[in-house]
């Protein structure tokens, strides 16, 4: 069974662009949350999405949106990119219902440099 | 929301040696996972351990959820053993699965 996929692994973008991530999760999982870290915040709860519909969201700014599609794939986005932006963000797969949890798989990351 | 500390920030130990991780929580928990960090930054499962014990192989876990915490046990550590270990805790005041990481681990092991 294939792991939880992110793409791409590595990426360099200057100040203002903005990227686009994008995770496929475990076949059978629905859920889908993405996780920042950096060294000096460690590893932050970004958002979850289950069946297309954003279930939770941590506390970053408006910058930071995600979606996800029918087959269960998510994307995330970062507009505006600033230099703390740098980070490793991770994306997990559950097999979860309406509303308990289930063990999360994470996949390898997308490691973003902004300069 | 809910808090993890992890204990202790840092060890260091022989081949051979045995360790205990703490992890405490400040409210109860309907999911806990022990994970291990590999130098690539992926999360690599090791438990998923809301109460109870389990073991594999070398490693164990035990998670007191009346108590609020969990213990990771290794045994007989090995040079491959060393990284950064987190606990990340599911808390009943969100619905799916949102996880609260704790600061972590740094275990080294030397030859």
């Amino acid at each position: 069974k294939a792991g939880v996929t992110q793409t791409p692994r590595y990426l360099i973008k200057t100040r203002g662009q903005q990227v686009t991530l994008s995770c496929s999760p475990i076949s059978g999982h629905r859920s889908v949350s993405w996780y920042q870290q950096t060294p000096g915040q460690g590893l932050q709860f970004l958002f979850e999405y289950f069946s297309e519909t954003q279930r939770n969201k941590g506390n970053f700014p408006g910058r930071f949106s995600g979606r996800q599609f029918s087959n269960s794939r998510s994307e995330m986005n970062v507009s505006t990119l600033e230099l703390g932006d740098s980070a490793l963000y991770l994306c997990a797969s559950s097999f979860t219902g309406t509303s308990f949890p289930g063990e999360l798989f994470f996949g390898e990351g997308s490691r973003l440099t902004v300069l | 929301g809910i808090q993890v500390e992890q204990s202790p920030p840092d060890l260091i130990l022989q081949e051979g040696a045995n360790s205990t991780l703490r992890c405490n929580f400040s409210d109860s928990v309907n999911n806990l996972q022990w994970f291990h960090q590999n130098p690539w930054g992926q999360l690599i499962n090791l438990f998923y351990i809301p109460s109870g014990t389990k073991q594999n192989g070398r490693l164990s876990a035990t998670t007191v959820a009346t108590e609020r915490y969990s213990l990771l046990y290794i045994s007989s550590s090995q040079t491959t053993d060393s990284g950064v270990y987190f606990c990340a805790v599911g808390g009943w005041e969100t619905s799916g699965s949102r996880l609260t990481f704790g600061e972590g681990t740094q275990l080294t092991v030397n030859p």
